[in-house]
């Protein structure tokens, strides 16, 4: 199957600094990602939709100046969280769609946020 | 709007017992079907979907769901529990529009 992947995987970082998130569709172009937060022991919270060369889609209530989405190409994207504070610390997951219409999601194995 | 509701945050089996995890659904039009299963710390991995196609899915390490219409429910089974089905399990929905609404999972514990 299709395989991304992310990075870091696990990232420390100080209240009021910004740290990015990359997600690779290592073996196929990826029009469309997507970018979820899982906090402990709930379910996925879908934040944004990324689309390559155009501006990210954000759910509602997720703040976009926050959490920038940069859809550079058409096997990465990432998610910078701008100044951060304790309560962004979480497990944010990415995946990639693969096609159109076929809502094949494959998901990269998260990279977990703490920040102090 | 799409909606999906898993009775149970956490279901116990014995090794080698049925494993049985619920799922009901909302949707507006008929919807695709997923089952997800995720390790600790790791990403989620696709178990088996449904597309409308069969309404019985056969997924990977021997799961399967199905689909009733009538029900709106798309339930997780497995005949006999192993050691190594530990894990969380999530339930999703969509509605061809590429979102996907995830369930608010289910731990599955296996008891030796």
């Amino acid at each position: 199957g299709a395989v991304v992947s992310q990075h870091p995987s696990w990232v420390i970082c100080k209240s009021g600094t910004s740290v990015k998130i990359e997600c690779r569709s290592l073996d196929f172009q990826a029009t469309t990602m997507f970018w979820y937060r899982q906090f402990p022991k709930q379910s996925l919270m879908l934040m944004a939709t990324s689309n390559e060369g155009s501006k990210a889609t954000y759910e509602q209530g997720v703040e976009k100046d926050k959490f920038l989405i940069n859809h550079a190409s058409l096997t990465l994207s990432t998610l910078t969280v701008t100044s951060a504070h304790p309560e962004d610390s979480s497990f944010y997951i990415c995946s990639s769609l693969l096609g159109e219409g076929r809502n094949e999601q494959f998901f990269g194995p998260g990279t977990r946020l703490t920040v102090l | 709007a799409q909606s999906v509701t898993q009775l149970g945050s956490h279901v116990s089996v014995s090794e080698g017992a049925l494993v049985l995890l619920r799922c009901n659904y909302s949707s507006s039009v008929p919807p695709y079907l997923f089952w997800y299963v995720q390790y600790p710390n790791q990403g989620l991995q696709l178990l088996l979907k449904y597309t409308s196609a069969a309404t019985l899915v056969k997924g990977i390490n021997g799961f399967e769901a199905e689909f009733k219409k009538s029900e709106t429910s798309f339930h997780l089974t497995k005949p006999s529990a192993h050691m190594s089905d530990a894990a969380e399990y999530f339930c999703a929905v969509s509605e061809g529009d590429d979102k996907i609404i995830f369930g608010k999972g289910t731990r599955l514990h296996i008891l030796p």
